[in-house]
């Protein structure tokens, strides 16, 4: 079946250390997205990136396809990072609908 | 710029209460989405629809009927309420072209039944 598996499930940093997150998917897929969703928030799309490596301002976004994983990148954290990120898979049925992974809950302290 | 509207923003229903929300996009794509969020998990999808008219079950439909009325609008209904009930159910929408389907989501509807 199609599995997704975000890794770590929680993560507390310091203000200015740097984190990576992961998401690692079980077979091939058209489409990937990673999102941001602030505590009681709705999601909010950070990359829409199903393979390459794209960046925007502090974080960056690498999906390479044959490892079946994709990571997000967040350097020199601020307290505003804190949240939930989500990656995001369509895989290969025609379907167009995503299949969200449990998400990493991210704290960075000051 | 498009925007992808959800009402009501709250909702606060009674044990087995038909309840209905609806999610308005103009930014004219072709497919729209109905995820329930329970409180630390992940998006669960309920319902979705590729065009006007058409609906598709998602991995949790029992329980939800939706009416896609129009390509601009999806509406999805709990059909009965279950006591102390607490989700937010969140609405998207996207192209949904080969290698393109980026989503935009609404801001949510928190639901509480009493």
């Amino acid at each position: 079946g199609q599995q997704v598996q975000q890794s770590p499930a929680s993560l507390v940093l310091q203000e200015g250390e740097n984190a990576e997150l992961q998401c690692n998917f079980s077979t091939s897929l058209n489409s990937m997205q990673w999102f941001y969703q602030r505590p009681g928030g709705s999601l909010v799309s950070l990359f829409y990136n199903p393979s390459g490596t794209k960046h925007s301002g502090r974080l960056t976004s690498t999906t390479v396809i044959k490892e079946r994983r994709s990571s997000l990148h967040i350097s020199s954290s601020q307290t505003t990072d804190s949240g939930t990120y989500l990656c995001a898979l369509e895989f290969n049925t025609g379907n167009y609908k995503y299949v969200f992974g449990a998400g990493t809950r991210l704290k960075v302290i000051a | 710029g498009g925007i992808i509207t959800q009402t009501p923003k709250f909702l606060i229903g009674q044990e087995g209460q038909k309840l209905t929300l609806k999610c308005q996009q103009n930014f004219n794509h072709d497919t729209m989405y109905w995820y329930r969020q329970d409180s630390g998990k992940g998006l669960r999808l309920i319902y979705y629809s590729i065009t006007e008219n058409d609906l598709q079950k998602g991995d949790l439909s029992e329980g939800y009927d939706a009416s896609r009325e129009k390509k601009s609008s999806f509406s999805l209904t709990v059909t009965s309420a279950q006591k102390n009930e607490m989700a937010v159910f969140l609405c998207a929408s996207s192209i949904a072209r080969a290698g393109n389907s980026d989503y935009t989501f609404g801001s949510g509807t928190r639901l509480l039944v009493i």
